[in-house]
């Protein structure tokens, strides 16, 4: 199966920007491997921010956003907030199910 | 509203096995994909399976193929993971969610622990 890359970790300050991505040792990610983006806060269940590379959910905060990037994935935090620090997972589906990141730390500092 | 409240996990043995299940409630699983993803503590999310909308094709990790099985079941409206052969490796807090192949993925359960060892 492949393998799915993130940024480890990565800072912002707040009211900063911050993009995260999200590649795939197959090839360039596009939207048929419908991109999913979670949160996930110590001790919580993950919460998921984006579905299909760039749609939202009611709770999805306006200042996240996803995109398709230089053959990635992309999560964009604009307007960063303390509350976002968290650990950041994608997703991505293949012919033989699903593959996740293996997600980047977010510290807003 | 939408709600998945897991139940089965547990203390397994080396070889033993368990059923996980997710009762959904605010939708039809059967209806919609669904998915199980598994957590080491201190760990990454890693997918574990997933299953179309009324019963339809099912995926496994490479890790699990052959061991678990997952399926749903229409009049209890319930998602379950039969774990196999179950592995130390296999310990996790076991999520499941709405959504899965051809259905996007939305809500998560709380979380099923899940200990493998002797």
């Amino acid at each position: 199966q492949a393998v799915v890359t993130q940024e480890p970790s990565l800072t912002v300050s707040p009211g900063g920007t911050v993009t995260l991505t999200c590649g795939s040792s197959t090839g360039p990610v596009t939207s048929g491997h419908y991109p999913h983006w979670f949160q996930q806060k110590p001790g919580q269940a993950p919460r998921t921010l984006i579905y299909d590379t760039t749609n939202t959910y009611s709770w999805t905060p306006a200042r996240f956003s996803g995109s398709l990037l230089g053959g990635k994935a992309a999560l964009t935090l604009s307007g960063a907030q303390v509350e976002d620090e968290a650990d950041y997972y994608c997703l991505l589906y293949n012919s033989g199910g699903a593959v996740f990141g293996g997600g980047t730390k977010l510290t807003v500092l | 509203e939408v709600q998945l409240l897991g139940s089965g996990g547990g203390l397994a043995q080396p070889g033993g096995s368990l059923r996980l299940s997710c009762a959904a409630s605010g939708f039809t699983c059967s209806t919609q994909g669904m998915t199980w993803v598994r957590q080491t503590p201190g760990k990454g999310l890693e997918w574990v399976s997933g299953i179309r909308a009324s019963g339809g094709n099912t995926y496994y990790a490479d890790s699990v193929k052959g061991r678990f099985t997952i399926s749903t079941d229409k009049s209890k409206n319930t998602l379950y993971l039969l774990l196999n052969n179950l592995r130390a490796e296999d310990t996790a807090l076991y999520y499941c969610t709405k959504g899965g192949p051809g259905s996007p993925i939305d809500y998560w359960g709380q979380g099923i622990p899940v200990t493998v060892s002797s």
